[in-house]
This record gives C-alpha cells, structure tokens and sequence, in this order.
C-alpha cells in the first residue's frame, strides 16, 4: 500500500537561510509525488509535481523539489527562505485505481516557521 | 478564471444532525475529489466523482454521501453527525488521468460538530 511519511513534526530557519522540509514516500511501481502548501484558514495550494525525467522540480514561489528512488525520498527545498514562506506543507503521493486515476495520499504534514 | 469554490466556509451542527457541502470545480474541471483533514492530520481520501458517479471510495462509511450534477458541481453529504467528524472537509477538482492529473484544492469548509 502507498504511504507517505514526513518525518518533521516541525521546522525553523532564519530568513534568508535555505530550507529543506523533508518527505519519504512507498509506493508500488513508478510515483507521481506532490508538495502543498496550506495556509491557516486556507485550502491547499499546489506547489509542485514530480512524473518522471529530471530529479529536480521547480515549482512556484521559489521552491523546488529533489526526487530520489534510491532512497524514495522527495524533499522540498528552497535556497533562501521568507518569513512568508511560513505554513504548513504536505507531501502527497498519487494513488492510482482503475482507469488511471488518481487519489492522494498525504503525509501528516510539517510546520515551517521562518524566523526574521 | 474563478478557482474551486465551497460553501459554507463554516458549519456547526450537533450529533445526529445532517450536513451538505458544497463545491464548485475550477473552469475545465469535470472530476470532484472530496477530503476531511482532521485537526493535525492531513488530508485523507473520501471519494471521488465524474460524469456524476463515484468512481472510487475511500475508507469512510456509508453515512458519507455524495453526489456531481451535470455542471460537475459536487455536493457531500454526511448523516448522523458524529463528534469525530469535525474536521476541514476539502474538495479538490482535475481534468484528466494518469500524470497529467494535478488536484487543485478549494479553501475548505470547517465543521463542527457539537
């Protein structure tokens, strides 16, 4: 069964430094990988998709992500964080069922405080 | 290019009530994914509609319903309210299969359930 873990309940950096918020997933065959953002009292917001080809993913606001089968790993990174970076962040993997849909998978999530 | 929408953006109801949820896809869109988040967890699959049928299910009893009108508008709907379905319920729209799905989410409707 697909599965998807983030092992940071927490993390905290100082603005302007880099970030890593990291994700392990396991999942049968090839993985569709994702990162979200949520802010409080706001829906997800999609930051970016790994399907295959490069290992490294550039997504929005700056962030990017590096794809590792070996280690079946997918953290999000971000070379120098904002304190408007701060938030919640979600990991997912696609689970696919009959037809090639697709549901998600998420981890519980990580907390990114970025302090000034 | 209007996002998901949903409504209510609260709800409080007591135990044994009924609620129904709203959610309207992002333009294009015509598959409707709904999800609870409880508090400090992530999201957790309910089930899915297109061209107005549930096409898969995630682990939630029967008292979890749904339904997608022709316009793919989707509503939930949950009987006998528990305590333990307070959560954030989102709903997230896609077009297409495979890798060429990204689920794009709307901004939740909180319920409480009293």
């Amino acid at each position: 069964a697909q599965s998807v873990a983030q092992p940071e309940d927490q993390v905290n950096v100082a603005e302007g430094n880099p970030l890593t918020v990291k994700c392990t997933y396991s999942v049968s065959g090839n993985p569709y990988l994702f990162w979200y953002v949520q802010y409080p009292n706001r829906g997800l917001q999609f930051l970016l998709k790994y399907i295959t080809g490069d290992n490294l993913v550039k997504g929005s606001y700056g962030f990017e992500a590096e794809f590792n089968k070996s280690q079946t790993s997918f953290h999000l990174k971000k070379p120098s964080a904002l304190v408007s970076d701060s938030a919640l962040y979600f990991c997912a993997v696609s689970a696919p069922f009959s037809g090639g849909y697709n549901k998600l998978i998420f981890g519980a999530g990580t907390r990114l405080a970025v302090h000034p | 290019d209007a996002g998901v929408t949903q409504s209510p953006t609260h709800l409080i109801k007591t135990r044994g009530q009924q609620v129904t949820l709203r959610c309207s896809p992002k333009s294009g869109h015509d598959t409707v994914s709904w999800y609870q988040q409880a508090l400090g967890q992530g999201p957790q699959f309910i089930f899915q509609y297109y061209e107005e049928e549930e096409r898969q299910r995630g682990n939630f009893p029967d008292r979890f319903s749904g339904h997608q009108f022709p316009n793919y508008s989707s509503e939930l709907n949950v009987n006998a309210l528990l305590l333990g379905d307070s959560a954030l319920y989102l709903c997230a729209s896609s077009y297409g299969a495979g890798p060429q799905e990204t689920q794009y989410f709307g901004p939740g409707t909180r319920l409480l359930v009293l």
